[in-house]
């Protein structure tokens, strides 16, 4: 299948400062990128819906202002988790689209301490 | 919008076995089921999926039905062996929208 590549896989980072994560698609050129976030022993929860050149789609619930999604170009999209609580430590994947398939990154966990 | 509902939540079988997972979704447009398994940290991997014209797929010991009438697909794994253990997700998709999943299965093949 397809690889999509995420960066960092682990990041620690202090309450109030902000972490970028960065997701690449290395063989194929993704329109429509996805943001993922996962607790422990449950499903993935859907943040938002990243289109290259456009603003993302956010789910219900996840703030915008926190969680800036740039979608610069057809094989990269990075989330921002600004000004970071503790509450936001989590496992943060994102996915990239085909025609029909849909590929994962191998996620990023992110403790604030 | 869609709903997908996964069962059972946790599902041991001994070394040999087969595995049944089922998923019913409630939105008749979704045209698009894939399966992915994710083990304790990593990345969701697909490992195979179905699209709404045709009624079942195989590969090797893996394979997908589809019922659209009833709207419901399950997973079954046959000769089960260690290595597939793991949670597995079901999801559902209409055309370009987005992914909707399952709750997961955490499969367990006890040697």
């Amino acid at each position: 299948g397809a690889v999509v590549s995420q960066h960092p896989s682990r990041v620690i980072c202090k309450s109030g400062t902000s972490v970028k994560i960065e997701c690449r698609s290395l063989d194929f050129q993704a329109t429509t990128m996805f943001w993922y976030r996962q607790f422990p022993k449950k499903s993935l929860m859907l943040m938002a819906t990243s289109n290259e050149g456009s603003k993302a789609t956010y789910e219900q619930g996840v703030e915008k202002d926190k969680f800036l999604i740039n979608h610069a170009s057809l094989t990269l999209s990075t989330l921002t988790v600004t000004s970071a609580h503790p509450e936001d430590s989590s496992f943060y994947i994102c996915s990239a689209r085909g025609i029909y398939e849909q590929y994962f990154g191998p996620g990023t966990r992110l403790t604030v301490t | 919008g869609e709903n997908v509902e996964q069962h059972p939540s946790t599902l041991s079988v001994q070394e040999g076995d087969s595995a049944v997972i089922k998923c019913t979704y409630s939105d008749s447009a979704s045209n698009y089921f894939p399966w992915y398994k994710q083990e304790l940290g990593k990345r969701p991997q697909l490992i195979i999926d179905i699209r709404s014209n045709v009624g079942e797929k195989k590969d090797q010991r893996i394979a997908v039905t589809l019922n659209k009438t009833a709207k419901h697909f399950s997973l079954h794994i046959t000769e089960t062996q260690p290595e597939d253990s793991a949670v597995y997700f079901c999801a559902a998709r209409e055309g370009a929208n987005n992914l909707f999943f399952g709750t997961g299965t955490r499969l367990t093949v006890i040697p």
